[in-house]
């Protein structure tokens, strides 16, 4: 069965601290992975997108790393802003098609000040 | 460049009616595809549209469909409405990858859809 898991199911940090989040996926066959940050009540907007052969991808604080041999996926987060409280969604795409995007349940994270 | 809008924002509708959700695409944008998301839950696929024709659909009944105009502008259509319809539903608009496929998603807002 085509699932993505993510874990912790919430997380709470202090400003300032790191954080990594968690996705595991039994998705087959593979296309590409994709973190989301989606803020309370909004759309999801876009973080990385990587392909099978991208093992690490940055945008500013936020890093994201693929093993596709182990199918897993971390989103790592540096210097944590209260900006960063939201839920954080891992998406596996089985083809290059937006019908076969798996989506996680996402990670809430809340930083407090 | 105004992004992904969609409307409305929030409905409330009774069992058994019909609502219509709308999305304009980001700019330059041909594929529209539609999400539900469920509180506390990740999105599901609906159906996407590209060209004007419903290009691949997800697990959802017949009561969803969709449609998509020569703008690229898209519409929702949900008929006899059941309790578990109260979802948000996202539209992500996006262009072809290097490879033909779907690109970068680039979401709306959403509509938050309450179903009485």
């Amino acid at each position: 069965k085509n699932q993505v898991e993510q874990s912790p199911q919430s997380l709470i940090i202090l400003e300032g601290k790191n954080c990594t989040l968690q996705c595991n996926y039994t998705v087959s066959p593979f296309s590409n992975l994709r973190w989301y940050k989606q803020d309370t009540g909004r759309g999801p907007v876009s973080l990385t997108i990587m392909t099978f052969s991208e093992n690490t991808k940055s945008n500013g604080r936020y890093t994201a790393t693929l093993d596709a041999d182990t199918k897993q996926s971390s989103l790592h987060i540096t210097a944590s802003q209260l900006s960063d409280s939201a839920s954080y969604i891992c998406v596996v795409s089985r083809d290059n098609y937006g019908q076969n995007f798996v989506f996680g349940p996402g990670t809430r994270l809340s930083v407090l000040p | 460049d105004a992004g992904v809008t969609q409307s409305p924002t929030h409905l409330i509708k009774t069992r058994g009616q019909q609502v219509t959700l709308r999305c304009s695409p980001k700019s330059g944008h041909d594929t529209v595809s539609w999400y539900q998301q469920a509180l506390g839950q990740g999105p599901q696929f609906i159906f996407q549209y590209y060209e004007e024709e419903e290009r691949q659909r997800g697990n959802f009944p017949d009561r969803f469909s969709g449609h998509q105009f020569p703008n690229y502008s898209s519409e929702l259509n949900v008929n006899a409405l059941l309790l578990g319809d109260s979802a948000l539903y996202l539209c992500a608009s996006s262009l072809p990858d290097s490879r033909g496929g779907t690109g970068e998603l680039f979401f709306g807002e959403g509509s938050r859809l309450t179903v009485l």
